[in-house]
């Protein structure tokens, strides 16, 4: 068990619809990261927050959003959904900024499955 | 654009032997490489790191070589056993994203 939680675990949804993931970090961690594992492309990253700001994007799309509210819960919203957006869902959580050489290791959640009817 | 590549989807070693997973990248802006162990129905595991400054890293049976120069790192297990058996991601760190390459299937059989 990482410490991270994600709900829900299973999501399935029509096209044009919105869902919100929600991801609880370990305690004690300040930056959580979206990641999407899709079945062609692997895990790719999609957004971190530190402390509630936005610290760094990746690929995610316009459709999708995501915060860290004061409490360190993070939240992604994916908006108008399409087939495509079916994957997997991870969270990640770590101390606090990544990129240095001492590097803080991301923990995953055991992640959300959405799939798009 | 993959940037992190497992050429190998899938890997099977007998019990006992040595496990030798790879990994190639392509951007050298790269200073920190991991390797993510995953279960079934779970989320990657952290499993072994290393610095770009290093070319060797050992925990336990896991040993991680980084060839900066080939831009190739490879996670060695000895001794293999059936519980090793889970799809393992090699990760490259840049700034503070991870990037993963699509994973390896090990299956370690008795």
């Amino acid at each position: 068990d990482s410490g991270v939680t994600q709900t829900p675990k299973h999501l399935i949804t029509a096209t044009g619809q919105r869902v919100t993931l929600r991801c609880s970090p370990r305690s004690g961690d300040l930056s959580v990261y979206w990641y999407q594992q899709s079945l062609d492309q692997g895990l790719q990253f999609l957004i971190q927050y530190y402390n509630g700001e936005e610290r760094a994007k990746g690929n995610i799309l316009e459709r999708f959003s995501a915060q860290q509210f004061p409490d360190l819960h993070s939240e992604l919203n994916l908006s108008s959904l399409e087939l495509g957006d079916s994957a997997l869902y991870f969270c990640a959580s770590s101390v606090g900024l990544a990129g240095t050489i001492l590097t803080d290791t991301q923990y995953f959640g055991p992640g959300t499955r959405l799939t798009v009817l | 654009d993959q940037q992190v590549k497992q050429n190998s989807p899938s890997l099977s070693v007998q019990e006992g032997r040595i496990s030798i997973l790879n990994c190639d990248y392509t951007n050298s802006m790269f200073d920190y490489f991991l390797w993510y162990k995953k279960y079934p129905a779970e989320g990657p595991t952290f499993l072994i790191s290393i610095s770009s400054i290093k070319d060797k890293n050992e925990d336990g049976r896991f040993t991680v070589f980084l060839n900066k120069s080939a831009k190739h790192l490879s996670l060695h297990i000895v001794p293999s056993q059936p519980g090793d058996s889970a799809v393992y991601f090699c990760a490259a760190q840049s700034g503070y994203a991870l990037n993963f390459g699509k994973g390896t299937s090990l299956l370690v059989t008795p």
